[in-house]
C-alpha cells in the first residue's frame, strides 16, 4: 500500500529542546516537502526536496532544517523549538509536478 | 497581498447543487495547478490537477484554468453532504508550491 508516514503524530515538547518529526514514503517518489498549516494562515511551505541531496528553502524555512540522504526518508528538525512554532505539520511527496502530491496525517506539535 | 487567493466562506450549498470555488494567483511563472479537499482535522487529500488553458473534468468534479487571467475555478455538480469540506488552491512553479487560505464549503440537505 502506497504511504507517507509521519511520526509522531502528537509532540509537545518545551523551549529550546532539539526534535525530528520523521516523514517516509514507499512509492520511490523524487519529491518531497514540508508544510505548517496554522489557523488563518492555511498551509505555508518549509523545505522541499527534488531529489535525493537537493534541498531549498520555502516560504517559512527560520527555524527548521531538513536532511534528504535517501529517497524515501525526509526528516523535519527544529534545533531549539520555540513556542511560536507550535502548529500542525505535514509532510508531501509526489512523481512530479503534473501528477500533485501526496500528504502524510500530520504532526501536531506543542512548544512550551 | 498574498500570492494564492481564495473566498474563505463558508459557501452554502442545496444538496444536488452546483458548488463553484474561485482562485486567484499572482506568479505568472505558476505551471501547475491543483484543488485540495481537506476536512477537518485531516490532510489534505489532492482531487484535481490542471495544468493546461481550459478545462477538465473528472467526475462531478471540473477544473478550469484561464492563466491570461490568472484564474482557477472548480465545479462540484450535484454536491453531497460528505463534499462539505474546506477546498484548498495550490499553485506550483518548480518545487515551490503555495496554498490559498482554503474556502469552506457547507452542503445542506
Amino acid at each position: 500500500e502506497a504511504q507517507v508516514t509521519q511520526n509522531p503524530r502528537y509532540l509537545i515538547t518545551v523551549t529550546g529542546k532539539k526534535l525530528t518529526v520523521t516523514c517516509s514514503q514507499n512509492m520511490n517518489h523524487e519529491y518531497m516537502s514540508w508544510y505548517r498549516q496554522d489557523p488563518g494562515l492555511g498551509l505555508r511551505q518549509i523545505y522541499y526536496s527534488m531529489n535525493v541531496e537537493v534541498t531549498d528553502k520555502g516560504d517559512v524555512p527560520e527555524g527548521y532544517k531538513v536532511s534528504r540522504k535517501e529517497k524515501r526518508n525526509f526528516p523535519l528538525i527544529l534545533e531549539s523549538p520555540s513556542p511560536n512554532q507550535t502548529s500542525l505539520y505535514f509532510c508531501a511527496t509526489g512523481p512530479g509536478r503534473v501528477y500533485g502530491y501526496t500528504f502524510g496525517s500530520g504532526t501536531r506539535l506543542t512548544v512550551v | 497581498q498574498k500570492e494564492v487567493e481564495q473566498n474563505s466562506g463558508p459557501l452554502s450549498v442545496p444538496e444536488g447543487a452546483i458548488a463553484s470555488l474561485n482562485c486567484t494567483y499572482s506568479d505568472r511563472g505558476s505551471q501547475s495547478f491543483f484543488w485540495y479537499r481537506q476536512y477537518s482535522g485531516k490532510s489534505p487529500e489532492l482531487i484535481m490537477s490542471i495544468y493546461s488553458n481550459g478545462d477538465k473534468e473528472d467526475g462531478r468534479f471540473t477544473a478550469q484554468l484561464n492563466k491570461a487571467s490568472q484564474y482557477v475555478s472548480l465545479l462540484i455538480r450535484d454536491s453531497q453532504p460528505s463534499d462539505s469540506a474546506t477546498y484548498l488552491c495550490a499553485v506550483a512553479a518548480g518545487g515551490k508550491l503555495q496554498f490559498g487560505a482554503g474556502t469552506q464549503v457547507v452542503v445542506t440537505p
